[in-house]
């Protein structure tokens, strides 16, 4: 168990519907990091958040937003869903935003696995 | 481009057999690099590491890497391979923020 959770496990959904996914960094961390698992794409980064606050941005569709709120979660909004955003979202988390002198180690949750009909 | 390449997309290895999956990157500089493994409907977990020093890494469950930088790689190896490590496993390389991953090979345990 790594401390990072994610809800909901399994979402089922419609194509052009919107869906909110959730989660939890482990206990003192502030960065929180979205990637997206999927058949075509294989394991993306989608975007970093790091105390509130936007860090890096990587492969996130024009339909898709995040935000970090005080406490710390995040969600990852996905609207007007198409087929093709079928896939596995994982969040992971760490303490701090890597630098040129360190590294901190990313914590991954264990995904909500989205399905669109 | 960032990039990290893992060559083999599938691997069966009889079980007690040796293991060594690929991986070349494809970076700026020297990068951070892992191995992750991911299990039927499991998330990530980290094996190992390597951020700068010996470039032997050793990890959990008996795996190691070793990076060499002359071949842009870092190749995950273990001597004896049981059922359990029937799974996929993911190179990755990260700068500072995001993780690049590789597309995965995923490993067959033959009895």
């Amino acid at each position: 168990d790594s401390g990072v959770t994610q809800t909901p496990k399994h979402l089922i959904t419609a194509t052009g519907q919107r869906v909110t996914l959730r989660c939890s960094p482990r206990s003192g961390d502030l960065s929180v990091y979205w990637y997206q698992q999927s058949l075509d794409q294989g394991l993306q980064f989608l975007i970093q958040y790091y105390n509130g606050e936007e860090r890096a941005k990587g492969n996130i569709l024009e339909r898709f937003s995040a935000q970090q709120f005080p406490d710390l979660h995040s969600e990852l909004n996905l609207s007007s869903l198409e087929l093709g955003d079928s896939a596995l979202y994982f969040c992971a988390s760490s303490v701090a935003s890597s630098g040129r002198s360190s590294y901190n180690e990313q914590f991954f949750g264990p995904g909500t696995r989205l399905t669109v009909l | 481009a960032q990039s990290v390449t893992q060559p083999d997309i599938h691997i069966t290895v009889s079980e007690g057999a040796s293991l060594e999956l690929r991986c070349n990157y494809s970076y700026g500089a020297t990068p951070y690099l892992f191995w992750y493994v991911q299990s039927p409907g499991q998330g990530l977990q980290l094996l190992l590491k390597y951020f700068s020093g010996d470039t032997l890494v050793q990890g959990i469950k008996g795996f190691e890497a070793e990076f060499k930088r002359s071949q842009s790689s870092f190749n995950l190896r273990k001597p004896s391979v049981h059922w359990s490590d029937a799974a996929e496993y993911f190179c990755a390389a990260s700068g500072f923020q995001k993780l690049v991953f590789g597309t995965g090979t995923r490993l067959l345990v033959s009895p």
